[in-house]
């Protein structure tokens, strides 16, 4: 079965430090894997994915996720973090060989940044 | 170009009414979906469609039913209302193709109450 972890439920960080956000899944095959934000009150929008190729993806706001196989881990990292960073993460994937189109998300990360 | 839009944004119910959330989207995505958001659970599947007239189960699909009888409407039903259905409903559109175009675009969520 799919599923998604992600192990802290909220992280917090000063404002200029890097951070990071953990995800690590377990599916069959190959996985499509994906990142989102969600501000307060707010639907999700779109950070990142990891479809193929380079193992580093970079996405919107300076987000940046690197893809690693062995470790089964798509962890969500920027270089220095700003307050408006502050909000809910979320993590998902999808495999690819299963032959359906379920999405799973994990459970969610509060991120904290600290003025 | 409106995007994903979900009505009604709030809803009180009394339990075993029944109710339908509506959700429209103007990408001419073939895939959508329907998510509850619930504390500390994430978001759960409810129900996906990869096209009109195509519609298959998720992970929490008891108690709700879909349909999908065009490209832009994907409905969701609650057919006889329980306080376990009190939750965040967001619903989200995307290409099937995979790849680059394989993103999910998220509505604003629809916050339902059951008493």
């Amino acid at each position: 079965a799919q599923s998604v972890a992600q192990p802290e439920d909220q992280v917090n960080v000063a404002e200029g430090n890097p951070l990071t956000v953990k995800c690590t899944y377990s599916v069959s095959g190959n996985p499509y894997l994906f990142w989102y934000v969600q501000y307060p009150n707010r639907g999700l929008q779109f950070l990142l994915k990891y479809i193929t190729g380079d193992n580093l993806v970079k996405g919107s706001y300076g987000f940046e996720a690197e893809f690693n196989k062995s470790q089964t881990s798509f962890h969500l990292k920027k270089p220095s973090a700003l307050v408006s960073d502050s909000a809910l993460y979320f993590c998902a994937v999808r495999s690819t060989t299963s032959g359906t189109y379920k999405y799973i998300f994990g459970t969610g990360t509060r991120l904290k940044v600290l003025a | 170009n409106a995007g994903v839009t979900q009505t009604p944004k709030f809803q009180v119910l009394k339990t075993g009414q029944s109710m339908t959330l509506q959700c429209a989207q103007d990408m001419n995505h073939e895939y959508m979906s329907w998510y509850r958001q619930d504390p500390g659970m994430g978001l759960r599947l409810i129900h996906y469609s990869v096209g009109a007239g195509i519609t298959d189960q998720g992970e929490v699909p008891n108690g709700y039913n879909v349909s999908r009888s065009t490209t832009e409407d994907f409905p969701l039903r609650l057919l006889s209302a329980a306080p376990s259905q009190t939750s965040v409903y967001f619903c989200a559109s995307s290409y099937v193709a995979g790849g680059s175009q394989e993103t999910q675009y998220f509505g604003p969520g629809t916050r339902l109450l059951v008493l």
